[in-house]
């Protein structure tokens, strides 16, 4: 079983569009995230929920809204995408920040 | 704003030589964590320290938290083929819920 899924693996889409990647986790964690993963590999937190509630929004254009319909889910929705926006995201969860167990990730290609 | 810088960035080393990577910042962290990352995956715990100074080891890896709980380093001894990777370490900032900030990535390449 897997613990952390997002779907989809790969992306690739026009400027201006609109697209969702989502994400579930089986493990029973109240905490999760999304990280963007540059081209240099540097992982950055975007957002944070617990219990379906955001607890951090570093600093992320409001093209990009999250969603956390219950525990289990947070889904990512990115509205008129750019250029800049193509980056590997990756989904996680955790119990509060121990350890933090990450989805395979969703290559975007913004073209 | 809490960063965590690694050196060094990229290691390109012989199979059975040794390496060291640092993790170093100037704020103090509660717990720090290193994970490896294989290209197209997630990355993946390797380890967690907790108290100031504290050394743990995990086979031909050896893990130690600074005493001051700002910096931390990993040890590679005779280094393999399948070490391969990106390695990150995070820190579990003091006082801040549920939230880890990522080191800046080393990327360690081990050949035949």
């Amino acid at each position: 079983d897997t613990a952390v899924s997002q779907t989809p693996k790969y992306l690739v889409t026009q400027m201006g569009n609109d697209k969702s990647i989502k994400c579930e986790q089986n493990l029973g964690h109240d905490t999760m995230y999304w990280y963007k993963q540059d081209s240099k590999k540097f992982l950055k937190i975007m957002f944070s929920y617990n219990n379906k509630e955001l607890i951090i929004n570093e600093t992320v254009p409001n093209r990009f809204s999250p969603k956390s319909p219950d525990k289990a889910h947070l889904n990512l929705h990115i509205n008129s995408l750019e250029l800049g926006d193509s980056a590997v995201y990756f989904c996680a969860s955790s119990q509060e920040a121990a350890e933090a167990f990450f989805g395979q990730g969703t290559r975007l290609t913004v073209v | 704003t809490q960063l965590l810088e690694q050196s060094p960035q990229f290691l390109s080393i012989q199979e059975g030589e040794n390496l060291t990577v640092y993790c170093n910042s100037s704020s103090v962290f509660s717990s720090l964590q290193w994970y490896r990352q294989e290209p197209g995956e997630g990355p993946v715990l390797l380890v967690t320290v907790v108290t100031g100074g504290e050394v743990k080891k995990l086979k031909r890896l050896t893990f130690q938290f600074g005493d001051a709980r700002k910096d931390s380093s990993l040890h590679i001894t005779a280094a393999q083929p399948g070490d391969t990777g990106l390695y990150l370490c995070a820190g579990e900032g003091a006082g801040t819920a549920s939230k880890l900030t990522f080191g800046t990535g080393t990327r360690l390449q081990v050949t035949l």
